[in-house]
This record gives structure tokens, sequence and C-alpha cells, in this order.
């Protein structure tokens, strides 16, 4: 089946800096790949996603790559703000509503 | 649009006990997967629902069980609850088709003791 692997743990940045945060996927047959925010005491919310023909996607402050041939993805979130702090968690999924195999997390600290 | 709804949102079971979570997906979805987030990990999938059939399965044993209702919604049964049981159970609603967009509700946290 499906492994993600997700890094770092924890990432601690100052306010305005940028944060990376990379994942690693094992079966080429997911082509989806979608990553979620997690505040406390909250499910997680869907922040961006980005499908296998697609190499780079991009909204306002948070883009992702995928690299295919690697099998890793990438979220990127520049001119972090206090609000950004919380878990993050990529997955991999077939697609087509398939189930989704998800990373560990990621807890994102941004010190005003 | 009220999004994914689960309840209850809180529960504590005794060791052996059953129990039902119920979820109702967001409006003009017809998939429901339901989750278990253990604290410090991410959700681990535990099956998933289409058209009232149970449609995957993930590695969770058959002490836990599920069901969708014609109106898509959805209950996760557990029965002979373990220590172990305890978590954030997530359901996630989706759209079979073009999109695999998944949106999580917030969650049952189900205590064991």
């Amino acid at each position: 089946g499906e492994n993600v692997e997700q890094h770092p743990s924890t990432l601690s940045v100052q306010e305005g800096d940028s944060a990376v945060i990379k994942c690693t996927y094992s079966d080429s047959a997911s082509n989806y790949f979608p990553w979620y925010k997690q505040e406390l005491g909250k499910g997680p919310q869907l922040i961006i996603d980005i499908r296998s023909n697609v190499g780079e996607k991009k909204d306002q402050r948070i883009a992702v790559t995928l690299n295919k041939t690697a099998k890793h993805f990438s979220l990127h979130i520049t001119e972090t703000q206090p609000e950004d702090s919380a878990v993050y968690f990529c997955a991999a999924s077939p697609g087509k509503a398939g189930k989704s195999t998800f990373g560990d997390g990621t807890t994102l600290t941004v010190k005003p | 649009d009220a999004g994914v709804t689960q309840s209850p949102t809180h529960l504590i079971k005794t060791r052996g006990q059953q129990v039902t979570l119920r979820c109702s997906p967001k409006s003009g979805h017809d998939t429901v997967s339901w989750y278990q987030q253990a604290l410090g990990q991410g959700p681990q999938f535990i099956f998933q629902y289409y058209e009232e059939e149970e449609r995957q399965r993930g590695n969770f044993p058959d002490r836990f069980s599920g069901h969708q209702f014609p109106n898509y919604s959805s209950e996760l049964n557990v029965n002979a609850l373990l220590l172990g049981d305890s978590a954030l159970y997530l359901c996630a609603s989706s759209l079979v088709g073009v999109n695999t967009e998944a949106f999580f509700g917030q969650g049952t946290r189900l205590t064991v003791v």
C-alpha cells in the first residue's frame, strides 16, 4: 500500500519568513496530493491540492510543487503570519474520491 | 452550506462497550470516508461508503463497521471497545467522479476508559 513520509515534524519560523514542508510517497498510482491545515480541536481543512498532471500550483501565499519522477511534493508558505501556526498534513490519493494516505504532520509555529 | 457535521463532539465509553458515531456530508456530496486520528499522528483511513455500500477499507478489524443511508449520511460503529480505540474520529465527504477534494468534519473525540 501507499506510504507517505513527511518532514520536518516540527518547524519554527519568524513572522514574515518562508516555511517549507516536504513529503514523499511510494505508490506511483497516486495522482492527487492534497494539503491540510489542522488547528487545535478542529478537523483538517483543505488548503491546496495538486494533481499529477501539474508540476506547480500557487494560491496567494501558498504554493505546492510535485516531482512525479522522484515521488515527492512540497508545500511552500511565504510571508508567514502567526495565524499560519497549526499542524499541516500532506496526503496522497489514487484520485476519484479514493482513500487518502496521510503523513504524520508538521507542527508549524510562527513567532511574532 | 453547513459543511460536514459530526455528532457527538465528545464521547466517553467503557472498555467492551459499543459506540455509534454519526456524519452528515457536505451538501451535494455522495461519498463518506471515515478516518481515525490518534494523538500526534495523521488520520488513518478506516473505510469509505458510496451508494450505501462499503467501497474501500483500510487495515481495521471487523469491530469497525459502518452504514450509509439514502440521504448520504453515515454511521461508524465500533464494537468491543479497547483502550487503543481512543482517538479523534473524522468523517470526510467528497463527490465521486471529477472532483476528489475531501472536506472534513470537526471530528468526534472518543475516550475509552
